[in-house]
C-alpha cells in the first residue's frame, strides 16, 4: 500500500523567511503533483512533476522531484501572508489514482 | 476558461436517506475522478471513469456507486447515509488521451448528514 508522508504538518512562518515542506512516498510512483487548498475551497493545482530531477518554479514556490530518494520537496521563497494555506502532495502508482499526504498547514506571519 | 462544475454545491440529507451528487467536467476531458474529505482530513480517493468506463476504484464504501455519461458527465449516488458520511466530495477531470494526467478540482459539493 502506497504511504505518503509529508512533513512539517504545521509552519507558522515569518514574511520574507524561506522554509521547506516535504514529501516522502513509499513506492515507485508514475508522477507527484502539489496542490494548495485554502479553507473550505477546492484544490488548486500547483505542479506536476512527471521524473527524477524534476524542477519547477512558480513565484515564489518551487517544487522538486527526487525518484530514486522519492522525495520532493516544496521551498518558499521570502513567504508571504497570500501563501497562507493548506499544502498537499499527492502521489500516482498508476494513471489517476491518487494518494495524498496528510497536507501542511502553513501560516504566514507579519 | 471552463473549469469542472458540481453541482449541488451544499447538500444537507438526514441519516438513511440518498444523494446523488453531480460533475460536469471540462469540456475535451475523458476521464472523471471522486474524492471525498472529511473535516481536517486530506481528499480520499474514491473512483475514477475513463471514457464511460470504471478506471479505478479507492475507498469507496459499497452503498456509493458512480457512473460516466455519454456526454462524460458523472454522477456519485449515495445510499444508507450515514452521520460519518458528512464531507466535501470533489469531482476532478483530466485528458488521459492527450497524455495530460494533471487533474482540475471542481468547487465541491458540502454535504453534511443529520
Amino acid at each position: 500500500e502506497l504511504k505518503v508522508e509529508q512533513n512539517p504538518l504545521f509552519l507558522s512562518m515569518q514574511e520574507g523567511k524561506n522554509y521547506t515542506i516535504y514529501c516522502n512516498y513509499s513506492t515507485t510512483s508514475d508522477r507527484l503533483y502539489w496542490y494548495r487548498q485554502d479553507p473550505g475551497k477546492s484544490l488548486e493545482s500547483l505542479f506536476v512533476l512527471l521524473s527524477n530531477g524534476a524542477v519547477k518554479q512558480e513565484g515564489r514556490l518551487m517544487a522538486s522531484l527526487d525518484t530514486k530518494a522519492r522525495l520532493s520537496t516544496l521551498h518558499i521563497t521570502a513567504a508571504v501572508h497570500d501563501l497562507s494555506a493548506t499544502y498537499f502532495c499527492a502521489v500516482d502508482i498508476h494513471a489517476g489514482k491518487s494518494t495524498f499526504g496528510d497536507g501542511t498547514t502553513l501560516t504566514v506571519k507579519p | 476558461a471552463a473549469g469542472v462544475i458540481q453541482s449541488p454545491r451544499h447538500l444537507i440529507k438526514e441519516k438513511r436517506e440518498t444523494a446523488t451528487l453531480k460533475c460536469y467536467p471540462i469540456p475535451r476531458h475523458d476521464t472523471v475522478y471522486w474524492y471525498q474529505q472529511g473535516p481536517g482530513q486530506d481528499p480520499q480517493f474514491l473512483i475514477s471513469f475513463y471514457e464511460k468506463m470504471q478506471s479505478d476504484k479507492g475507498s469507496i464504501p459499497d452503498r456509493f456507486s458512480a457512473q460516466q455519461f455519454s456526454d462524460y458527465h458523472s454522477e456519485l449516488n449515495m445510499s444508507s447515509l450515514e452521520l460519518g458520511d458528512s464531507a466535501l466530495y470533489f469531482c476532478a477531470s483530466s485528458s488521459r488521451l492527450a497524455g495530460d494526467y494533471e487533474q482540475y478540482f471542481g468547487p465541491g459539493t458540502r454535504l453534511t448528514v443529520t
